[in-house]
Order: C-alpha cells, then structure tokens, then sequence
C-alpha cells in the first residue's frame, strides 16, 4: 500500500506569515491528491483536491502544488481562523489513505 | 442542501459488535461512492471502508477487514458499517463521507462516537 507522510507534524507561526506543508506519497499518485482542513471539534472539510483545484468558499491565501510523490500546501498569509489540523489524502486507489496530518498553531 | 447523518454509535464492550447508518440526503445516494473514516481520540484520521456506488464492491483498511463490513441501501438513502469483534483501539469518531468521483470526499457527517470498553 502507498503511504502518505506529512511534515511538519505541528508548526507555529505568526499572522501574516507563509506556511508550507509538505506531503510525500511512498509511490506515484499522479495528482490525485486532497487536502482537509480540520478545526478543533469541528468536521474535516476538503480544501483542495486534484492537488491544486480550491474548493468552492475556500480562501484564495491556500493554493496547493505538486504531482507525483510530493505535494504542497500553503497558506500564503497565516489567519487566526486557519488554526486547525491539515490533512493529505491520496484517492488514485484503495485504500484512500491520509497523511498524518499537520497542526498548524498562531504565536 | 446534501447532508450526511450518523447514528448508531455508542458504548460497546470489547468482542462486541454495532451497526452504524449515515442517512443521506439532498442528494442521491446512489449516485456516489461513499466511505467511512474514524479518528481516534486526539489521533488523526484513518479510512476505514469504502463501496461503490451500486454496492457491488466493497474496501476495507486491514485493520478492520474480516470484522467490519459495509454496505448500502439506495432505496433508503442509507449507508451501513456492521462492526464485530471490536477491540479498544476501535475507538474513535465514526464519519460518513462521499467520494466526488475521483476528487476526494466532499461531504462528511457529523460523526458518531464508538468506544470499546469494559
């Protein structure tokens, strides 16, 4: 099975600040690639999916990249609302596996 | 609007067993794949069982295959996962999530609680 690895597994940053997140697939995904969005208590919610399409209502400060086995999530100007847990998802095949996820905090 | 509605969780001792439903609606069922994820206490997210959308094939993690199965009942609008023999590290927030064919999940449930404890 392909694995999904993220890092950082946490990071702090300042507002206004970019933040990248990185997601290494153990094999060729293509670009059949999601990230979530998971606020504290809260639903995940899709952020992005065919590695860089933006979900409808999403911020345009979120872009994503990549294709392959490496992939990228940033936010190009940090928000206090952005503090939440982010998550990779390969769906080019079963099993549709996440990354480890990524908990991103405001200093 | 779509929504996705779970239900069925609850207190369970170990080697027992539950059915959980994920009631769609504003949509319909058959038209999509669906999946169940679960996340463990203040663990990260982990997909559990996927099936087509006619329901002719199924998916499982190894970790729950041979004791979980999932299933569909379009009629309803319904989604199942039958847990048995369910173990401590079951433990987790159950959710309901449609696959957008080949674009990952778009819609998720609320969630429901599944804990295994003696």
């Amino acid at each position: 099975d392909i694995q999904m690895t993220q890092s950082p597994s946490s990071l702090s940053a300042s507002v206004g600040d970019r933040v990248t997140i990185t997601c290494r697939a153990s094999q060729d995904i293509s670009n059949h690639l999601a990230w979530y969005q998971q606020k504290p208590g809260k639903v995940p919610e899709r952020l992005i999916y065919g590695t860089s399409t933006l979900q409808s209502g999403v911020p345009s400060r979120f872009s994503g990249s990549g294709s392959g086995t490496e992939f990228t999530l940033i936010i190009s100007s940090l928000q206090p609302e952005d503090v939440a847990t982010y998550y990779c998802q390969k769906y080019n095949s079963v099993p549709l596996t996440f990354g480890g996820g990524t908990r991103v905090e405001v200093k | 609007e779509v929504q996705l509605a779970e239900s069925g969780g609850g207190l369970v001792q170990p080697g027992g067993s539950l059915r959980l439903s994920c009631a769609g609606s504003g949509f319909i069922l058959s038209s999509h794949a669906m999946s169940w994820v679960r996340q463990a206490p203040g663990k990260g997210l982990e997909w559990v069982s996927g099936i087509s959308h006619k329901g002719d094939s199924t998916y499982y993690a190894d970790s729950v295959k041979g004791r979980f199965t999932i299933s569909r009942d379009n009629s309803k609008n319904t989604l199942y996962l039958q847990l048995n023999t369910l173990r401590a590290d079951d433990t987790a927030v159950y959710y309901c999530a449609r696959d957008c064919w080949s674009c990952g999940f778009d819609y998720w449930g609320q969630g429901t609680l599944v804990t295994v404890s003696s």
